[in-house]
């Protein structure tokens, strides 16, 4: 497998713009995370899915952000509008099952929004 | 909420043994991780310890736990211009399951 997938690497976009960030899991992980990546915050976890079924969102900053997943291979973080302060690397992790000894994190996508 | 603290920074010199050091704050946890992430690249699991026990030895990664003390620890020997990189403990919630990470401790290890 060749792990966790996420596109594009890097997105620079005007503060306004709608920006959609991908993420493809590992094949047979039941669960999802969006995690956020900042010097000021660390990594903050955004939401996480269990079998695709949002579980907790509870980290998305603002009604701006959103999240799916449509089946176990695929799901999207959306913000809409963007704004300056949204710049971070968004990582994606998958693991086997929620009570699991591993998360497989993706490289993440560096976004900046000028 | 659960709340994971770790040192900033931390520099060693090449062969030492460095000790990057992690406290939590729920006792519930039933798993507790270091990862590790390089320049440019994602989180990366070193290893982890069930909270029944107290250490735990991978190679030259030796990881304490002190359920008392909520502390976590992990020791890396003989550590290597390699092994710069930012360390993260994380602790799983098991009233959640969620994944909560410390701030990272950067390790930088000089030749």
């Amino acid at each position: 497998d060749a792990g966790v997938i996420q596109s594009p690497r890097h997105e620079v976009t005007e503060m306004g713009q709608e920006v959609t960030l991908r993420c493809k899991p590992i094949s047979g992980h039941n669960s999802l995370f969006w995690y956020r990546q900042t010097m000021m915050r660390g990594l903050e976890l955004l939401i996480y899915f269990n079998n695709n079924v949002p579980i907790d969102d509870s980290g998305m900053p603002e009604d701006r952000f959103s999240a799916k997943m449509p089946n176990a291979s695929f799901s999207t973080l959306k913000i809409q509008p963007s704004e300056p302060r949204d710049s971070a690397v968004y990582f994606c992790a998958s693991s086997l099952d929620r009570q699991t000894t591993e998360a497989f994190f993706g490289q993440g996508t560096r976004l900046t929004v000028v | 909420g659960e709340d994971v603290e770790q040192s900033l920074f931390l520099s060693v010199r090449e062969g030492d043994s460095s000790v990057i050091n992690c406290t939590y704050t729920d006792s519930s946890s039933t798993y507790l991780y270091w990862y590790k992430q390089e320049p440019g690249a994602g989180l990366q699991l070193l290893t982890y310890i069930f909270s029944n026990m107290d250490m735990k030895q991978d190679q030259r990664l030796t990881v304490l736990l002190n359920k008392k003390d909520k502390h976590l620890s992990l020791r890396i020997a003989d550590t290597q211009t390699g092994d710069s990189a930012i360390y993260f403990c994380a602790v799983l919630m098991d009233s959640s399951y969620k994944l909560i990470f410390g701030s990272g401790t950067r390790l930088l290890v000089r030749p």
